[in-house]
């Protein structure tokens, strides 16, 4: 199995909604990641962590909340969003070796804010 | 401060030909470089790596070249097939950095 499972793939939301996006692997990794992608532009990295604990914090706003609650799920909770979060939400992971930079993407949410 | 840099957005290459796309760093210590292929509303998907220790590697049709001295590498494609076109991002990183630093992508278009 060498899927990185996103749900949902489509999200509407308004702006005073709470909704949360999850991701799953299999694979075994010790790492995994959350990046925006805009259209047009290359991922951004949000967060990373690193055996289930935050190990890099990208400076993303506090109305996005990353959780971890095993090494094989990894949560972004979403609430009080704007319109420029309207964005591709996409969970990636790897393995924490000396080649941890080869990242499996899932497919994405594609996240409108209205 | 763009890092990676891919300075043609985009490129449309005749279906069986080669098909050349480059990427550029500014960053010393990256010492491993990855191409990325992403079709429209999906992730990324890996194609193909190089660490800093070799010049090229291959995979397929797929080969990557790594120009040390002018912190250059470019991925070729041959021949170039209809399913190729995607955008195609190059991405960065160095020993005990978990970040990898992507390029800015070329969307790159095979013609029948």
């Amino acid at each position: 199995d060498t899927e990185v499972t996103q749900t949902p793939k489509h999200l509407v939301m308004g702006m005073t909604n709470k909704k949360s996006l999850k991701c799953e692997q299999h694979m075994g990794h010790r790492a995994m990641y959350w990046y925006k992608q805009k259209a047009k532009k290359p991922p951004e990295l949000m967060f990373v962590y690193s055996y289930e604990k935050l190990s890099i914090n990208e400076s993303v706003p506090s109305r996005f909340s990353p959780e971890c609650p095993n090494s094989s799920l990894l949560n972004l909770h979403l609430h009080a969003l704007q319109p420029e979060d309207s964005a591709l939400y996409l969970c990636a992971s790897s393995q924490i070796d000396r080649n941890n930079e080869k990242l499996f993407f899932g497919s994405g949410t594609q996240l409108s804010v209205l | 401060d763009q890092q990676v840099k891919q300075n043609s957005p985009s490129l449309s290459v005749q279906e069986g030909r080669i098909s050349i796309l480059n990427c550029d760093y500014t960053n010393s210590m990256f010492d491993y470089f990855l191409w990325y292929k992403k079709y429209p509303a999906e992730g990324p998907t890996f194609l193909i790596s190089i660490s800093s220790i070799k010049d090229k590697n291959e995979d397929g049709r797929f080969t990557v070249f790594l120009n040390k001295s002018a912190k250059h590498l470019s991925l070729h494609i041959v021949p170039s097939q209809p399913g190729d076109s995607a955008v195609y991002f190059c991405a960065a990183s160095y020993f005990g950095n978990e970040k990898l630093t992507f390029g800015t992508g070329t969307r790159l278009t095979i013609i029948p």
